[in-house]
């Protein structure tokens, strides 16, 4: 068990370009979920996935974002035309099976927009 | 729709004292309740969590918690605080509809 592994720590972009995240979950989690954390806030809840279906999404999740998990496996988070109220640090989580499981969080990618 | 409230932002305590860290729900049925622990620039860990039965839960690090459905609490507590406790502390309340509320979290700075 090697945890959830997101890629990459940190990034720095211009306002309106497009970033893509990716997140490893936990092998065999079938369960895989995005939060969104900004400064002395904690996570909140942007989507999840089962396997490969997207099931829930939040309405902060707006027409900018949009998140795959083709396989079943790894996740993609990709923002287009970012924003400065961008900037903040999206955390991936996996679960084995659904509620009340725990979830395990990655180490987070935390994006700046300048 | 669920809620945490962590009342306290901040708190400052001196290595070795005790630390009780409060948090309240609101939910209209029995919650998932979770303490995570963040360091800075990290993702968070889970130090412990109560789906039903024993209401006084054990977690890591010295940590436990104590499930109170009459007040809406779930304070986290530890006897003695060594200066690697010193983290961002969030407190979360699941449901059955796989939607988690993280509280807005309470910073420990630990005193030498």
């Amino acid at each position: 068990d090697t945890g959830v592994s997101q890629d990459p720590r940190h990034k720095i972009t211009k306002r309106g370009q497009n970033v893509t995240f990716r997140c490893d979950p936990i092998s065999e989690h079938n369960r895989l979920y995005w939060y969104r954390q900004t400064l002395g806030q904690g996570p909140e809840f942007l989507t999840y996935f089962q396997n490969e279906a997207q099931l829930e999404k939040s309405r902060l999740l707006s027409n900018r974002f949009s998140a795959e998990r083709p396989k079943g496996s790894f996740s993609t988070l990709e923002i287009q035309r970012t924003e400065q109220g961008d900037s903040a640090m999206y955390l991936c989580a996996s679960q084995s099976g659904g509620a009340p499981e725990t979830q395990y969080f990655g180490p987070g990618t935390r994006l700046l927009v300048l | 729709a669920q809620s945490v409230t962590q009342p306290d932002i901040h708190i400052t305590v001196s290595e070795g004292a005790s630390l009780e860290l409060r948090c309240n729900y609101s939910y209209g049925a029995t919650p998932y309740l979770f303490w995570y622990v963040q360091s800075p620039g990290q993702g968070l860990q889970l130090l412990l969590k109560y789906f039903s039965g024993d209401t006084l839960v054990q977690g890591i690090k010295g940590f436990e918690a104590e499930f109170k459905r009459s007040q809406s609490s779930f304070n986290l507590r530890k006897p003695s605080v060594h200066w690697s406790d010193a983290a961002e502390y969030f407190c979360a309340v699941g449901a059955g509809n796989n939607d988690m509320r993280f509280g807005a979290g309470t910073r420990l700075t630990v005193k030498p």
